[in-house]
């Protein structure tokens, strides 16, 4: 089955933490995205990769950093100094980058931070 | 810039009705791509179609239609004899040439169909 996997589901922490949320991709996809979205409200893109080893910041990235040391994988880590964290978040991907193509997304990961 | 307008934040509407979702893009650039994507309460999005510039051809899927006109920047999305799975969030997106390959995702509409 090919598809997006993001995990966890639901995840806890406490102000102060940095956390990691999981993206892995199956779908030999060069770009990868990743997204925020609050209730009620559209996505916003917090960063994307159009290729191994390269990504640039999207809108709202303050607070947030990624890596993409390989092609099927695309970790963002919710910093300590990203002031309103809670949020749900989403993965996705697409062929290429450019924009040309449709995105693909993953479940997403809920994140609550106390 | 990039901008997409959902003027409809929620819609409400009986089974078998039929119901538009508008979506009003604004773009400098000629070449651009729109997408409409589905968010059921699962919280997944799944896309439904993309749409390139040049292609002004209305498409047909079944209970779903889209309606594309240049001329009002105007991408709308139609769903026929509407039923209760149809409930969920759409949104439509707008890609272009000069914002590095980055999408524009409009607020959303949340559809709501009633049995």
């Amino acid at each position: 089955d090919g598809g997006i996997t993001q995990s966890p589901k639901y995840l806890f922490r406490k102000e102060g933490q940095n956390v990691t949320l999981s993206c892995e991709q199956n779908l030999n996809h060069d770009a990868m995205y990743w997204y925020r979205q609050d209730p009620g409200q559209g996505l916003r893109l917090i960063y994307y990769s159009q290729i191994v080893n390269d990504f640039q910041k999207g809108d709202i990235a303050e607070g947030y950093s990624v890596s993409r040391e390989k092609k099927e994988s695309f970790p963002l880590t919710v910093t300590s100094a990203q002031k309103n964290p809670t949020a749900f978040y989403l993965c996705a991907s697409s062929i290429f980058g450019g924009g040309t193509y449709e995105q693909y997304f993953g479940p997403g990961t809920r994140l609550t931070v106390t | 810039a990039q901008k997409v307008t959902q003027a409809q934040t929620e819609i409400s509407v009986v089974e078998k009705e039929d119901v538009t979702l508008d979506c009003v893009y604004e773009t400098r650039d000629t070449t651009y791509y729109l997408f409409w994507y589905k968010q059921p309460p699962s919280g997944e999005l799944v896309f439904l179609i993309r749409r390139n510039s040049f292609d002004e051809q209305n498409e047909i899927s079944g209970r779903y239609s889209w309606n594309f006109q240049k001329s009002t920047s105007s991408f709308n999305f139609t769903i026929t004899a509407s039923q209760v799975v149809d409930s969920a969030v759409y949104f439509c997106a707008l890609s272009d040439n000069t914002n590095a390959g980055k999408s524009t995702f409009g607020d959303g509409t949340t559809l709501t169909v009633k049995p």
